[in-house]
């Protein structure tokens, strides 16, 4: 089983409609994750961190369930921007050194 | 305005070539790490450093070399003996967080793509 694990997609989603995807980590002593957005052919930038109660950014909503080990993030009413690969980071603190690992992203497509 | 800026934009390398990405950032940060991005996947770890004068090898070292001489400044040294080099090279750097752990987000240059002629 992968370290972290995320959907590939591409999900295709109506422009104004709700879509969500999670990412699994194999590692319960995790603790820092975070959500990136990749546009093609481009660097990856940090969308949001996700706390432990969950948070929300606008149109965007991380949330973490540690019993199940996966993050998500919802994003409501799409936009055509929003059609991206969006890659999840899961931080093991370590005393040897953290070991950060990133998902393989999902991708997705917001249609008209 | 700060960030980080890699260079070249693109670069080739013929065989038995070593080639050397750069990566300066001005943010003050103390950590910077190297990536790779294969088309389609995700980005795998090959070095990183927490402090100057000293790195560490992430999961794929192996045919890639380093240096951390100044702290805005994380050089990678593409070799020879990596024998499939091409992929989207990527730069980050962070702060540290407590007890100097690096758990805080990562920010991006915006990356070298390497070819090989």
């Amino acid at each position: 089983r992968k370290e972290v694990e995320q959907d590939p997609g591409p999900f295709n989603v109506p422009e104004g409609a709700t879509v969500a995807f999670n990412c699994t980590y194999s590692n319960s002593a995790s603790q820092s994750f975070f959500w990136y957005r990749q546009d093609c052919r481009k660097e990856p930038k940090l969308l949001m961190s996700v706390y432990s109660s969950g948070n929300e950014d606008g149109r965007f909503t991380a949330q973490l369930n540690r019993a199940s080990q996966y993050i998500s993030l919802l994003i409501r009413d799409s936009k055509l921007s929003d059609s991206a690969t969006y890659l999840c980071v899961v931080i093991l603190i370590k005393a040897a050194g953290n070991k950060l690992t990133f998902g393989g992203g999902t991708r997705v497509l917001v249609k008209p | 305005d700060g960030g980080i800026t890699q260079s070249p934009k693109y670069l080739f390398r013929k065989e038995g070539q070593n080639v050397t990405l750069s990566c300066e950032q001005n943010l003050n940060h103390d950590a910077m790490y190297w990536y790779r991005q294969d088309p389609g996947q995700g980005l795998r770890l090959i070095y990183y450093s927490q402090i100057v004068n000293d790195f560490q090898k992430g999961d794929i070292a192996e045919g890639y070399s380093v240096s951390r001489e100044k702290k805005e400044s994380f050089p990678l040294t593409v070799t020879s003996a990596q024998k499939n080099p091409t992929a989207f090279y990527l730069c980050a750097s962070s702060i540290l967080g407590g007890r100097g752990n690096s758990n805080q987000p990562q920010h991006f240059g915006d990356g070298t793509r390497l070819s090989i002629l």
